[in-house]
């Protein structure tokens, strides 16, 4: 299985600002994945990031508050911009390998004040 | 779309106690693939079993095991003798075939008890 970091693993931003979480990952993979977790929710896909191409969004996320980079096949960044108390949530970053077996990274817990 | 139902909001059990998570789905593809993962209470997102579609086996894993029935639409969890440490939120995830995006269900919370 892969081994995937984050970065950062928490912080506690200010509202009307932007947090940027790295995700690396130890092997080259085709397909990065970012989602959502709400306090006490379930997780919700927001993008798929493929190397090359601009990110594919889920109903109800946009590029403008939630824009990702994908420089190469092994690391994405997930911004999310414009910070308000709803974007509190851990953030994680997971990819595929060929056996269709999700990874997740450890999440990046992230608090707006 | 796709649809993941895990009735079960929590559970709780006294250590060495036998405990099924149930998760039933919603998929009109032919092939599919069902997942299972823990989240302890650090948050990662621990990945335990992929099952195929078209592979209705069960399957035990020391403690743990699975019971996947296509005529009923459910991937069943089981955790034998449970202990303290298996104390986490379940998620029960579907993906299809035509598709990487995993839809999951909203969780079980298990807590056990000495």
């Amino acid at each position: 299985s892969a081994v995937i970091s984050q970065k950062p693993s928490r912080d506690i931003c200010q509202r009307g600002t932007s947090l940027t979480i790295q995700c690396q990952v130890d092997s080259q993979v085709t397909m990065m994945f970012w989602y959502r977790q709400q306090p006490g929710q379930s997780l919700t896909l927001i993008a798929t990031a493929n190397q090359g191409s601009e990110a594919t969004y889920e109903s109800g996320f946009v590029i403008d508050k939630f824009p990702i980079s994908r420089p190469n096949l092994t690391f994405s960044t997930l911004t999310v911009s414009n910070l308000s108390p709803e974007d509190s949530s851990i953030y994680l970053c997971s990819v595929e390998d060929r056996s269709y077996e999700q990874y997740f990274g450890p999440g990046t817990r992230l608090t707006v004040t | 779309a796709q649809k993941v139902t895990q009735a079960q909001t929590e559970i709780s059990v006294v250590e060495k106690e036998d405990v099924t998570l149930d998760c039933v789905y919603e998929t009109r593809d032919t092939t599919y693939y069902l997942f299972w993962y823990k989240q302890p209470p650090s948050g990662e997102l621990v990945f335990l079993i992929r099952r195929n579609s078209f592979d209705e086996q069960n399957e035990i894993s020391g403690r743990y095991s699975w019971n996947f029935q296509k005529s009923t639409s459910s991937f069943n969890f089981t955790i034998t003798a449970s202990q303290v440490v298996d104390s986490a939120v379940y998620f029960c995830a579907l993906r299809g075939g035509g598709g990487n995006k995993l839809t999951f269900g909203t969780g079980t919370q298990l807590k056990v008890e000495l």
